[in-house]
């Protein structure tokens, strides 16, 4: 089955800086990669997703890249804000039903 | 909108005791996903319905561990028995689903259960 790895596990910067979590995952057919972020004691949230179809796509402060021949992708946040601080959690879906694989998860701490 | 919605939030019972979970999924959404939260493991994949039909409980820890899904509307995850290794935090999710489509799924608020 399908298996992502995240990186790193805790994170920590200082406000305005940029941050970068990295996802690889083991299954040549995955196609479709979600990203949420999930607030303490909250539910995970879909922040961005993208597609084996395109490489990068962006949405305000939040870009995802995706190496398909290095079966790996990222979340860069830019400009980061205190609201930030959060666990993000990246995740790869494969052929079929569309069964989800959840990375680990990085805990994002972001200094005011 | 009324999103996912999970019942009941919190959960404390003791050992032994049989425990069930609701789950409302969005109206519309067609595949229902139940999740397991913890520190120790992360988030883990239970069982997933398609059309109100199982398609993998390869995810179900072991024969303590049930879910139906009776209509399009409606979930329930059972326990019985209990034990204190089952406290976590159970998340509902649901998407509009099926072969080939990659579309994001919606998370509950999920259910905080406590084994005593």
């Amino acid at each position: 089955g399908e298996n992502v790895e995240q990186h790193p596990s805790t994170l920590s910067v200082q406000e305005g800086d940029s941050a970068v979590i990295k996802c690889t995952y083991s299954d040549s057919a995955s196609n479709y990669f979600p990203w949420y972020k999930q607030e303490l004691g909250k539910r995970p949230q879909l922040i961005i997703d993208i597609r084996s179809n395109v490489g990068e796509k962006k949405d305000q402060r939040i870009a995802v890249t995706l190496n398909k021949t290095a079966k790996h992708f990222s979340l860069h946040i830019t400009e980061t804000q205190p609201e930030d601080s959060a666990v993000y959690f990246c995740a790869a879906s494969a052929g079929g039903y569309q069964k989800v694989t959840f990375g680990t998860g990085t805990k994002l701490q972001v200094i005011p | 909108d009324a999103g996912v919605i999970q019942s009941p939030r919190h959960e404390v019972t003791e050992m032994g005791q049989e425990v069930t979970l609701r789950c409302k999924p969005i109206s519309g959404h067609n595949s229902l996903f139940w999740y397991r939260q913890t520190m120790m493991r992360g988030l883990e994949l239970l069982i997933y319905f398609n059309n109100n039909v199982p398609i993998d409980d390869s995810g179900m820890p072991e024969d303590r561990f049930s879910a139906k899904m009776p209509n399009a509307s409606f979930s329930t995850l059972k326990i019985q028995p209990s034990e204190p290794r089952d406290s976590a935090v159970y998340f509902c999710a649901s998407n509009l689903g099926g072969v080939g489509s990659n579309q994001p799924q919606h998370f509950g608020d999920g259910t905080r259960l406590s084994i005593l």
